[in-house]
């Protein structure tokens, strides 16, 4: 699987976007970008997934790259609720492989 | 949406004794399964993939016999902490491949294992 770079930590103000970058600059066309976030002491939680178009749902956005060696996640308006650690993984086989993740920080 | 439930959520058990966590897709079938283990400020390393009647296959450097998977249907997984340590104790984390909207990847609310 493509490995994958997050900055270690983040802030935001509640009430305003969170936008957290990943880099797979490794990434091969075949491999899904996904999004997971863990609060503390729960499983992971799914947010969101793509392959190449940017993707929406009701939690968040993902923006990818043209290249696609790079996403951003995008929650549009960021809450307490929405502190957590927030995984970046790129799929290729069946395994997902989490790396070390951002710690986003909401602030009130 | 897709389920998974883990249990036991917290367990202490005394060094020497054997723990069994359970992992169960709810609302629907998983043929695999995954556990990953994780410590205290540190990311999911996942330790081994689970198939149902089939033997699981362990990621390099985790022990079989020391962590027992067991796949017996399409809604239960196990895994069998055997003659546990003190070093075992960790934050066991359960996920189900299938159902849902995400193309599948569902994952149970953790068990804490502590031992004493």
């Amino acid at each position: 699987d493509a490995k994958t770079t997050q900055p270690p930590s983040m802030d935001c103000a509640e009430g305003r976007a969170a936008n957290l970058p990943c880099n797979h600059s490794t990434i091969s066309g075949n491999e899904y970008v996904y999004w997971y976030r863990q609060i503390h002491s729960q499983g992971p939680q799914y947010i969101i997934h793509g392959l190449k178009n940017n993707e929406t749902n009701e939690m968040a956005s993902l923006i990818i790259t043209e290249d696609r060696k790079s996403s951003t996640l995008i929650l549009p308006h960021a809450t307490l609720r929405d502190t957590a650690v927030y995984y970046c993984i790129v799929r290729a086989t069946d395994k997902l492989i989490f790396g070390t993740g951002t710690r986003l920080q909401v602030f009130p | 949406g897709a389920v998974v439930s883990q249990h036991p959520s917290r367990v202490i058990c005394k060094s020497g004794t054997s723990v069994k966590i359970e992992c169960r897709s709810l609302d629907f079938q998983a043929t695999t399964m995954f556990w990953y283990r994780q410590f205290p400020k540190k990311s999911l390393m996942l330790m081994a993939t689970s198939n149902e009647g089939s033997k699981a296959t362990y990621e390099q450097g985790v022990e079989k016999d020391k962590f027992l998977i067991n796949h017996a249907s399409l809604t239960l997984s196990t895994l069998t902490v055997t003659s546990a340590h003190p070093e075992d104790s960790s934050f066991y984390i359960c996920s189900a491949q299938g159902g849902g909207r995400n193309y599948g990847y569902t994952f149970g609310s953790g068990t804490r294992l502590t031992v004493v």
